[in-house]
């Protein structure tokens, strides 16, 4: 079992649309989830955390969490074709600092 | 530039050549990590170093590589005798020094532009 694991996409939205990005993971001892943009060519970009159940929004993200489903996703409202990315899901296993383990990654495409 | 810094951005080497790849973490980051990423696969962690100590290299392959944070200077990432398989695009990542910035802030890993490697 892959300790991340990301639906495989690659998923296509028009513009305007929500975009829905899930991921699971392993290991119930995880405590810290984090999303990253990557462009084609280019480096992972961190836009969004979360520690907590719940929901987290920034802007046009909205991140969720769910620790007794070990499952957390990422939606994206009002999708631009400037978000046409690949986005990254990745997991801190521990309560301390350290490495982090991604997902392979869902390739997002928002169409004009 | 208040980001993470490597060089080179592109480096070629021959078989069998060393590579030597370098990160400068953001001002205020004391904890360096090096990511490799496959054409095609993910992000694989390799190294955790903070100045002077490595802290987890359980990423690290066996033979060939290693990593250093010295005091003063950036990080190095060395792969000795180059082979094709090495080829990839290696990425350092930093984060604040813990409860620096508050303690939640200390978990969050910032990415470098990234070395392509090839290995001809």
């Amino acid at each position: 079992q892959k300790e991340v694991e990301q639906n495989s996409g690659p998923l296509s939205v028009p513009e305007g649309a929500i975009a829905s990005l899930n991921c699971t993971y392993s290991d119930r001892g995880s405590q810290s989830f984090f999303w990253y943009r990557q462009y084609s060519g280019k480096s992972p970009e961190l836009i969004m955390s979360i520690y907590s159940n719940g929901d987290k929004e920034d802007g046009r993200f909205t991140a969720q969490l769910n620790k007794a489903s070990q499952y957390v996703s990422l939606l994206i409202r009002d999708s631009q074709p400037s978000d046409s990315a690949t986005y990254l899901c990745a997991v801190n296993r521990g309560s301390t600092l350290g490495r982090l383990y991604f997902g392979r990654g869902t390739q997002l495409t928002v169409w004009p | 530039n208040a980001g993470v810094m490597q060089n080179p951005r592109h480096l070629v080497r021959r078989r069998g050549q060393e590579a030597r790849l370098r990160c400068s973490p953001m001002k205020g980051h004391s904890h360096v990590y090096w990511y490799r990423q496959l054409p095609e696969e993910g992000l694989k962690f390799m190294v955790y170093l903070q100045k002077e100590n490595i802290i987890d290299e359980s990423g690290m392959p066996k033979e060939r590589f290693s990593a250093e944070f010295p005091k003063e200077g950036p990080s190095i990432l060395r792969i000795q005798q180059v082979v094709r398989g090495d080829s990839a695009a290696y990425f350092c990542a930093s984060s604040p020094t813990y409860g620096g910035t508050g303690v939640r802030a200390s978990y969050e890993q910032y990415f470098g532009p990234g070395t392509r490697l090839t290995v001809t």
